[in-house]
């Protein structure tokens, strides 16, 4: 597609319920990073991926997080057994090189926690 | 992250006046900077970008200023427009120089208000 595509653009779910989100990057891009950001807040970084590989899972905020990236391409972030200090916009964001050039931001997922 | 726990500042601007939004970045080996557009319900969208071996770049309707001495970036929207009204972030980076783990390192954010 044109731009990033983020899936669901919105979810609502019940403590303890695993999530999945997901995101289609802009075709031909390496680099892959998934931020978080709370209402009324700034962005805080997750994880990025190189191709496949992400280097440093150190901003993920627990081990209920994980993420992963197919063919270098689509990427799913999970959240598992969820509470709701989970509650937040995910984004998704890619470009052309990893390194810090432009970001292209999807929409994001609003996940609910209730 | 620092953006992470506190409340967005926020600047109200008159329609029509011109708006300056702040930002200090943190790290001096930083040489490329970009200033993003947030509206309500939407992804960061590209607004404005500089290099570290610049001091002034300029846009329709928008201006990025970089003083490294004092590692400040201000963002500059002249005329402001209703369509104005959005939270506005800036980012740093070590693209040039080998870039940094984890891409870009984005500031708070500003909430600019334009008022009718």
């Amino acid at each position: 597609g044109a731009g990033v595509s983020q899936s669901p653009s919105n979810k609502v779910t019940e403590k303890g319920k695993d999530v999945e989100l997901r995101c289609d990057p802009i075709s031909g891009h390496t680099a892959l990073y998934w931020y978080r950001q709370s209402l009324g807040q700034g962005l805080e970084f997750l994880i990025y991926f190189q191709g496949n590989s992400a280097p440093d899972k150190s901003g993920l905020p627990s081990d209920r997080f994980s993420a992963e990236r197919t063919g270098g391409s689509v990427s799913t972030l999970t959240i598992q057994r969820t509470q709701q200090e989970d509650s937040a916009v995910y984004l998704c964001a890619s470009s052309l090189e990893w390194g810090g050039g432009e970001l292209f931001f999807g929409e994001g997922s609003r996940l609910t926690v209730l | 992250g620092e953006s992470v726990g506190l409340h967005l500042p926020t600047l109200s601007v008159q329609e029509g006046d011109n708006s300056i939004i702040n930002c200090a970045y943190s790290n001096s080996a930083s040489d490329y900077f970009i200033w993003y557009k947030q509206e309500s319900g939407k992804g960061p969208q590209f607004i404005i970008d500089i290099r570290s071996n610049m001091d002034k770049r300029q846009g329709q309707r928008v201006t990025v200023l970089l003083n490294k001495t004092v590692k400040h970036l201000s963002l500059q929207i002249a005329a402001t427009q209703p369509g104005d009204s959005a939270v506005y972030f800036c980012a740093e980076s070590n693209l040039f120089s080998g870039g940094g783990a984890d891409g870009l390192t984005f500031g708070k954010g500003t909430h600019l208000i334009i008022q009718p």
